[in-house]
Order: C-alpha cells, then sequence, then structure tokens
C-alpha cells in the first residue's frame, strides 16, 4: 500500500505570511496531485506534478516534486483568507491521498 | 454545468435501510471511481469502475456496499443495512481514460460529494 503522509495537518497563520506544505511517501510514484477542498465542496485539482525535480508556479502557489519522486512541496507566498482550505496530495491511479494540511488564514 | 454532478447532496437514512448515491461522470468520461471522506480527513480510495465494469474495489468494504456504472445512467454506489460508522462524505470522480497496465497521470475531475448521515 503506497501512504502519503502531509504535514503539518493544521497550520493558522495571518494574511500576508508565507508557508509551506509537505507530502512524503517511502514510494515512488509517477506523478503526484495537489488539490484544494473547500467545505461542502469536492476537491479542485491545482496541479498535476510529473517530472522529478519539477517545478510548476500557479500564481503565488508554487509546488515541487522531489526528485526521486517521493515527495512533494506546495508553498504559498503571502497568504491571503481566499487561501484557507483542506489542501490534499495525491499519488497518481487510483489516488492515494494524503490526509490533508487546514490551512486557516487570517485578515 | 458539465462537471461531475452527485445526487442527492444529502442524504439521511435510518440505521437497517439502504443508501443509493448516484455519480454522473463529465461529458467523456468513461472512467468513475467512488471515495469516502471523514470530517477533517483525507479521502480514502473505494471503488474504480469502468462502463459495465469494475476495474479495482479493493477499498470497498466486502459487505454491504457495492457499485455499478451502467452502459447507461449513472454510477451507483449503494450501502446495505447501513450502520451509524457510514455516515461520511461520498466523493465521487470521473476521468476521460486511463492506460491500461500501469498508473495514469490523468487528473480526476471531483463531484461536490453526497454527506449520508445514519440515524
Amino acid at each position: 500500500t503506497q501512504l502519503l503522509e502531509q504535514s503539518p495537518q493544521f497550520l493558522s497563520i495571518q494574511e500576508g505570511e508565507n508557508l509551506t506544505v509537505y507530502c512524503n511517501s517511502s514510494s515512488v510514484f509517477s506523478s503526484l496531485q495537489w488539490y484544494r477542498q473547500e467545505p461542502g465542496e469536492g476537491p479542485v485539482l491545482l496541479v498535476t506534478v510529473v517530472t522529478g525535480g519539477e517545478v510548476k508556479k500557479l500564481k503565488r502557489l508554487t509546488f515541487q516534486f522531489g526528485d526521486a519522486r517521493k515527495d512533494s512541496s506546495l508553498h504559498i507566498t503571502a497568504a491571503q483568507p481566499g487561501d484557507t482550505g483542506l489542501y490534499l496530495c495525491a499519488g497518481a491511479g487510483k489516488l492515494t491521498f494524503g490526509q490533508g494540511t487546514i490551512l486557516t488564514v487570517h485578515p | 454545468n458539465a462537471g461531475v454532478m452527485q445526487n442527492p447532496r444529502h442524504l439521511v437514512r435510518r440505521r437497517g435501510q439502504e443508501a443509493r448515491l448516484r455519480c454522473s461522470p463529465m461529458k467523456g468520461h468513461s472512467h468513475v471511481y467512488w471515495y469516502r471522506q471523514l470530517p477533517e480527513e483525507g479521502l480514502k480510495f473505494m471503488v474504480y469502475l469502468q462502463k459495465e465494469n469494475i476495474i479495482d474495489e479493493s477499498g470497498m468494504p466486502k459487505e454491504r456496499f457495492s457499485a455499478e456504472f451502467p452502459k447507461e445512467g449513472p454510477s451507483i454506489l449503494r450501502i446495505q443495512q447501513v450502520v451509524r460508522g457510514d455516515s461520511a462524505a461520498y466523493f465521487c470522480a470521473s476521468s476521460p481514460f486511463q492506460t491500461e497496465g500501469r498508473l495514469s497521470n490523468q487528473p480526476q475531475h471531483f463531484g461536490d460529494g453526497t454527506r449520508l448521515s445514519i440515524l
């Protein structure tokens, strides 16, 4: 069974701060996907990383896939209250999900 | 709205009743996945289906749970004789295709889920 560990599980910060969420596994994944989920809604895909060492940027969000394709990180610059939500990483295929990081950004 | 449609959004059942959750994939998508989510947790894979075929049901309990994706109509997740522990949000996702024989990088598009509450 491929497991994904996300950290931290909870993150509460002030508007304007930077943060990083980590997603780690002992298994190699052909790709990793990051999702954001708001209460009462389904997860929405943010990005897919495929190549080891790959870095993708989505406005203030920077996603990195580890060289060995076992880990990934999500960095948010100058967080805003609208970034509040549950961030999930998932491994390819039938999607092995991490347990998620609940981010709260206070105005 | 051409996205993944799930209904009902909320379902309340008493212990021992049956629950039927429906999922219509995005147009053009022939692969459907069902996941279960407990509050403030990630999603747990249950079952992966193509039209008229169950491809992988390794995450689905052997008893009381079943899933189908008929040639016509939505995919159905059926839970018989529900118990309190079945209370959760059930999400469906769809993708256009999977490459046979290996894990695919195809992104999955999720519906907004069905919240099942067991009294």
